[in-house]
């Protein structure tokens, strides 16, 4: 199964300033890369997608980065504000394989 | 378009007993995961349905069981329950083709007493 790691745990910056959240992988064949960002409380949601057949994609201040090479994709958040404080998980997915094996998670803080 | 729908919001039960949550997925969708969530931590793959099979699953005891009914709705059922049951299940669907994101529901949150 896939295993899959977080980096950082947590993650604290100032409003304004980026956030950065590295998310490695296992399983080569995994070929479809999801972001989800979890609010107290609430229920995960699909912030940013990627597949294997691109290196980037943008969404307004929201990015991802893929590197299959390295097995790692990153979640990049710009112009940070205080709405963006969350837990945000990582999600890869292989092809063939039915379920998301989640992060442990990145809970980040924005301060104003 | 209703998103994906979860009963109840909130359970309370006892050691031993058993439980029964309900899912109705996203209109279009024909496959249905079920999550565990506990408290700080990430979801866990329990099980998956399509075509009203189960078609792969997690490291859960066979305690835990599920159904999937011709219109695509779901029910995960749980007996015998442990304190350690207590947590946030979560439904998600999706389309069943390759690399279709899921969309999750709001949970039920089960408390065991």
């Amino acid at each position: 199964g896939e295993n899959v790691e977080q980096h950082p745990s947590t993650l604290s910056v100032q409003e304004g300033d980026s956030a950065v959240i590295k998310c490695t992988y296992s399983d080569s064949a995994s070929n479809y890369f999801p972001w989800y960002k979890q609010e107290l409380g609430k229920r995960p949601q699909l912030i940013i997608d990627i597949r294997s057949n691109v290196g980037e994609k943008k969404d307004q201040r929201i990015a991802v980065t893929l590197n299959k090479t390295a097995k790692h994709f990153s979640l990049h958040i710009t112009e940070t504000q205080p709405e963006d404080s969350a837990v945000y998980f990582c999600a890869p997915y292989p092809t063939g394989d039915y379920k998301l094996s989640f992060g442990a998670g990145t809970t980040v803080t924005v301060r104003a | 378009d209703a998103g994906v729908t979860q009963s109840p919001t909130h359970l309370i039960k006892t050691r031993g007993q058993q439980v029964t949550l309900r899912c109705s997925p996203k209109s279009g969708h024909d496959t249905v995961s079920w999550y565990q969530q506990a408290l700080g931590q990430g979801p866990q793959f329990i099980f998956q349905y399509y075509e009203e099979e189960e078609r792969q699953r997690g490291n859960f005891p066979d305690r835990f069981s599920g159904h999937q009914f011709p219109n695509y709705s779901s029910e995960l059922n749980v007996n015998a329950l442990l304190l350690g049951d207590s947590a946030l299940y979560l439904c998600a669907s999706r389309k069943r083709q390759h690399n279709q994101p899921q969309h999750f529901g709001d949970g039920t949150r089960l408390s065991i007493l």
